[in-house]
């Protein structure tokens, strides 16, 4: 069965510090890609998206992701955080690119920053 | 992005009765609505898929009988917990599919439910 993998379950960072999240996922063929923040009581907020083309992309709030096809991989990066990013990260697969392919979603990593 | 109402946010029903939840997507015509289900510091897990005008598609392990879902049209599709107890307290969530290919996933606010 296809399957969603977050290795990390809950990151502790100061503020200022690098952060990577990794994704990693089991389906072989054509796959949109996505990072979805959840701040506490919030609902989910899309990062970043990969669909097609330059592997490495930007997102909002300084966030970016490379796809690395051969790795079934799409890891979430941030050069620094801050103490405002503290929330659960989501990475989430779609098969294909059709607009009504489900979403598996991995279990999530709770991203603490302390100031 | 495209606009998504969910409803109710929150709701507090008695064990036994049936809660029914709303997703309207707004801007766009929805032939697919997925329903998920987040249980408290876990990840949204697909509970079924519905399609406008046909019966719904349920995973595994969701029974079919508890959790009603009806797509009449393609703005509107209801979730509707039936006899609910509280192991059904969760955060409901749907997700229309997107208005074309390659495009992102829009969400609904979410429906906190408490069974008491």
């Amino acid at each position: 069965a296809q399957s969603v993998s977050q290795h990390n379950h809950h990151v502790i960072l100061s503020e200022a510090a690098s952060l990577e999240l990794g994704c990693n996922y089991s389906y072989g063929g054509t796959v949109n890609l996505f990072w979805y923040v959840q701040y506490p009581g919030q609902h989910l907020q899309l990062l970043l998206k990969y669909f097609s083309g330059d592997p490495l992309v930007k997102g909002i709030k300084g966030f970016e992701a490379e796809f690395i096809k051969s790795k079934f991989s799409f890891n979430l990066r941030k050069p620094s955080v801050q103490w405002s990013d503290t929330a659960e990260y989501f990475c989430a697969v779609r098969r294909g690119s059709s607009n009504t392919g489900k979403l598996i979603f991995g279990q999530g990593t709770t991203l603490q920053v302390k100031p | 992005g495209a606009v998504v109402s969910q409803h109710p946010s929150r709701v507090i029903c008695k064990s036994g009765t049936s809660v029914k939840i709303e997703c309207r997507s707004l801007d766009f015509q929805a032939t697919t609505m997925f329903w998920y289900r987040q249980f408290p510091k876990q990840s949204l897990m697909l509970m079924a898929t519905s399609n406008e005008g046909s019966k719904a598609t349920y995973e595994q392990g969701v029974e079919k009988d508890k959790f009603l879902i009806n797509h009449a049209s393609l703005t509107l599709s209801t979730l509707t917990v039936t006899s609910a107890h509280p192991e059904d307290s969760s955060f409901y969530i749907c997700s229309p599919g997107g208005p074309g290919p390659n495009t992102e996933a829009f969400f609904g606010q979410g429906t906190r439910l408490t069974v008491v």
